[in-house]
């Protein structure tokens, strides 16, 4: 069946520019986050959604960071104002959001780079 | 809080010799463990969790870990490498209140031939 996917899978922008990425998770996975990860840094979280929860925001770096999901599927993560610090992939996972032994399923992946 | 570490940056091992790459975590209650491995310019795919029963598990691509809850461990091993392992591999724990897992900062997996 379809896995996570993710577009664009590269993004180039100029500093102060705004991005959109999108996420569409696997069909009937309730929850859904994004993940930035750095050169040697690992994963860092970014945002949760489940359900029709209310996502829990606690690791989006700033307030230039959003990201909302329609209708409990597509997601988007917005950044504004983009920084050469933004530069990173963004994963995006999906999971079936029944508790702490879900397994992730991963996107690809979108590159950014901010010049 | 939990936390999760892999203390290796990066573990070298030659084709066909067993390989072990090491995960210790923190939490305050019961943890939930996972291995994921990523490929070049790919996102991470599952390779095994531990939940409850059985310490040692089995998983995808023959991997196995074992957890041990009083050295607070769960390192994945394969009793032999293939070059086609070369990959970055991050542990993940999640316990208590929490739905989202913590990662540590992977390991760079290198098989030679």
């Amino acid at each position: 069946g379809a896995g996570v996917s993710q577009s664009p899978s590269n993004k180039v922008t100029e500093k102060g520019k705004d991005v959109e990425l999108r996420c569409d998770p696997i069909s009937g996975h309730t929850a859904l986050y994004w993940y930035r990860q750095s050169l040697g840094q690992g994963l860092e979280f970014l945002i949760y959604f489940q359900g029709n929860s209310a996502p829990d925001k606690s690791g989006l770096p700033s307030d230039r960071f959003s990201a909302e999901r329609t209708g409990g599927s597509v997601s988007t993560l917005t950044i504004q104002r983009t920084q050469q610090e933004d530069s990173a992939v963004y994963l995006c996972a999906s999971s079936l959001g029944r508790g702490l032994a879900d397994t992730q399923y991963f996107g690809p992946g979108t590159r950014l780079t901010v010049l | 809080a939990q936390s999760v570490a892999q203390p290796e940056d990066q573990v070298n091992v030659a084709e066909g010799n067993p390989l072990t790459v090491k995960c210790t975590y923190s939490v305050s209650g019961n943890p939930y463990l996972f291995w994921y491995v990523q490929y070049p310019n790919r996102g991470l795919q599952f390779l095994l969790k531990y939940i409850t029963g059985d310490n040692l598990v089995k998983g995808s691509y023959g991997f196995e870990a074992e957890f041990n809850k009083s050295q607070t461990s769960f390192h994945l091993k394969k009793p032999s490498a293939l070059v086609s392992d070369s990959a970055l591999y991050f542990c993940a724990v999640a316990s208590g209140g929490s739905y989202i897992p913590t990662f540590g900062r992977g390991t760079s997996l290198i098989v030679h031939p």
